[in-house]
């Protein structure tokens, strides 16, 4: 089992420009999280899909973040323009339906910095 | 959602065990009570949940009070790759939304 899968790892980009995060769950895993983490705010959840299905996208700060779901074992999440107080770890996570009796996996997270 | 509190900091040795609290006074009858922690430049990772009745794992225990308004994450024997942030957090729920909320942790430090 190769764990939730994140890339890239780190991404260094200026501002304006548009960044793609992108996110490969846990085989079987119904459910993926976007969370961002920074030292002022700590742990925030963006958005979760169950299902593929957003549900939740209360987190997301502004429209210039979106996150997409096309099939079960892919996820992104854009920001477009960046700007750099979206610099902070970005972490997706996965669980079986049903979450609050199963863990959350998380991937090891991409570090963005905009410049 | 419910809340928890919890210590910001505390300190241990290796090789002894360590005990976390967690208060959570308004805890729901349906709400988990679930632990993860955060080594130091990696993701939270899941340690373990309940719900009303203590539980073991491999990597700790958890104790939860009777009236389920605290509980208590056993680390048995304390090593040096257990120094991390601990979050005790309830897993509130509400039909098909599922939620983890984080907060600040515990920042538990083992000494040598």
């Amino acid at each position: 089992d190769a764990g939730v899968i994140q890339s890239p790892r780190h991404e260094v980009t200026e501002m304006g420009q548009e960044v793609t995060l992108r996110c490969k769950p846990i085989s079987g895993h119904n459910s993926l999280f976007w969370y961002r983490q920074t030292m002022m705010r700590g742990l925030e959840l963006l958005i979760y899909f169950n299902n593929n299905v957003p549900i939740d996208d209360s987190g997301m700060p502004e429209d210039r973040f979106s996150a997409k779901m096309p099939n079960a074992s892919f996820s992104t999440l854009k920001i477009q323009p960046s700007e750099p107080r979206d610099s902070a770890v970005y972490f997706c996570a996965s669980s079986p339906a049903g979450g609050r009796n199963y863990g959350y996996t998380f991937g090891s997270g991409t570090r963005l910095t905009v410049v | 959602d419910a809340k928890t509190t919890q210590p910001n900091s505390m300190e241990s040795n290796e090789e002894e065990p360590v005990h976390l609290p967690c208060n959570h006074s308004t805890i729901s009858g349906t709400d988990y009570i679930h632990w993860y922690r955060q080594l130091p430049s990696q993701g939270p990772e899941y340690v373990i949940h309940g719900l009303t009745s203590n539980v073991n794992n491999r990597m700790a225990s958890l104790a939860i009070a009777e009236d389920r308004k605290s509980s208590t994450l056993i680390l048995h024997r304390a090593t040096l790759r257990d120094a991390a942030v601990y979050y005790c957090i309830l897993y509130t729920s509400g039909g098909s939304n599922y939620k983890l909320t984080f907060g600040k942790g515990t920042l538990l430090t083992v000494n040598p």
